[in-house]
């Protein structure tokens, strides 16, 4: 079964720096996607970023960037100028290109995002 | 507003009493699921339905129950809770594709004395 593995349960940083979630996971499948979810006091989850493991191209969304390493099986996130905004708990996952996988995300533990002013 | 509306938001009950926690989307979508969220575990899958009359359990099913009778509704249904069901749970719709966004709810944080 695919697992996915987020090994820093808490990490802070300061305004305006630029930090690095970590996220790995396991699969036998070479078709699937890749994503990262913030997830506010709110607990509203806002999908961040997204991969397709057939492109070898890390995804970017403006602040938000990977670094994709599919051999290593990794899938980092990071944030540059962070800001307050961005403080949240954020959730890696994986999903199955095609079959049952498909009908689900495999979420990892979560990263607790604190901001300093 | 393309949304998935969950309720409620907040709910405490006692053991053996059942609930319902409704969902509803309004954009259509063919694919919807419920997920748990638990500290240290993330989210983890209950049930999926891929369609009206199409319903298939996800890691976690043992407890819950649920029906889609509307394509647009996916209650989840608890005939029986326990303290172990006691989460935070969310519903979630997509396209069929599988690399399409996943909408969320905003939870249902569930108590169950």
């Amino acid at each position: 079964a695919q697992t996915v593995t987020q090994s820093q349960p808490e990490m802070s940083v300061q305004e305006a720096e630029t930090v690095t979630l970590s996220c790995t996971y396991d699969t036998s499948e070479s078709d699937y996607y890749l994503f990262w979810y913030k997830q506010p006091p709110s607990r509203q989850m806002i999908l961040v970023i997204r991969q397709e493991a057939y492109k070898q191209q890390n995804a970017t969304e403006n602040r938000f960037s990977v670094n994709f390493q599919k051999a290593a099986k990794s899938f980092s996130l990071k944030i540059s100028d962070s800001q307050l905004g961005d403080a949240a708990m954020y959730f890696c996952a994986y999903r199955d290109a095609w079959g049952q996988g498909a009908q689900k995300l495999v979420f990892g533990q979560g990263t607790r995002l604190t901001i300093n002013p | 507003e393309a949304q998935v509306t969950q309720n409620p938001r907040y709910l405490i009950t006692v053991t053996g009493k059942k609930l319902t926690v409704t969902c509803s989307q309004n954009m259509n979508h063919e694919y919807m699921s419920w997920y748990r969220q638990d500290p240290g575990l993330g989210l983890r899958q209950i049930y999926y339905s891929m369609n009206v009359e199409v319903t298939d359990k996800g890691d976690v099913p043992e407890g819950y129950k649920v029906s889609r009778k509307e394509k647009r509704n996916f209650p989840l249904i608890l005939e029986s809770p326990s303290p172990n069901q006691t989460s935070l749970y969310f519903c979630a719709s997509s396209l069929m594709v599988p690399n399409e966004k996943l909408f969320f709810g905003s939870g249902t944080q569930l108590s169950v004395l």
